[in-house]
């Protein structure tokens, strides 16, 4: 079965740091770019990061970059976000998402449920 | 930045009848749009992509069209599971998501 487990969220402080962690399995990992998309408490979908099948190329929303890291551990199929300088705005529901076809940018066809980010001092 | 609006932002519908969302892209985007469901406490689901295809066992009753920069998401024969919110997503430059259609229950 095709899965993403996203871990790693919980309570941190303003200007503080946390590490999220998307682990793949039932597919060929190091095939398929890989994407973090946020949803903000009442708010819509918003892309975060995504980052290529090898891990050389990322891309990155105004509004992470310089604070936000997206890298990828293919030998252990895993996805990570670096969160650093946390805000109040960065307090989300994050998943992680597959795109389409190995391409960097496609439709999702396979999400994660998402882990929780609580900014508060 | 490509910016989706998204209309209506609620949607009273009965069961049985027929919904149509609509999805507006701010800059051509050709057909490169997709459409998810989304439940509260659960992840968004894939509907259709490349604006027109319905993703691996979706139901026939979810239909896509468009191109450019008007998009629409028909929805023939609501069921009890399809209230939800809806959202399109642009994947042809960067990728941006509209705000959002809540189709709920008249």
């Amino acid at each position: 079965e095709v899965q993403l487990v996203e871990s790693g969220g919980g309570l941190g402080q303003p200007g503080g740091s946390l590490r999220l962690s998307c682990a793949a399995s039932g597919f060929i990992f190091s095939n398929y770019a890989m994407s973090w998309v946020r949803q903000a408490p009442g708010k819509g979908l918003e892309g975060v990061a995504i980052i290529g099948a090898s891990g050389f190329s990322a891309e990155y929303t105004d509004s992470v970059k310089g604070r936000f890291t997206i890298s990828r551990d293919n030998s252990k199929n895993t996805l990570f976000l670096q969160i650093n300088s946390l805000s109040a705005e960065d307090m989300a529901i994050y998943y992680c998402a597959r795109p389409m076809g190995g391409l960097m940018t496609h439709a999702f066809d396979v999400w994660g449920q998402g882990t929780v980010v609580t900014v508060s001092s | 930045e490509v910016v989706m609006t998204q209309s209506p932002v609620t949607l009273s519908v009965s069961p049985g009848e027929r919904a149509s969302l609509s999805c507006r892209a701010s800059q051509a985007v050709s057909t490169n749009l997709a459409w998810y469901q989304k439940k509260p406490g659960q992840a968004p689901r894939l509907l259709i992509y490349r604006a027109s295809t319905r993703a691996t066992g979706i139901p026939a009753r979810f239909s896509g069209s468009g191109s450019g920069t008007e998009f629409t998401l028909t929805i023939s024969g609501l069921h009890s599971e399809d209230f939800a919110v809806y959202y399109c997503h642009q994947y042809n430059s960067w990728f941006t998501f509209g705000g959002g259609t809540k189709v709920e229950i008249k």
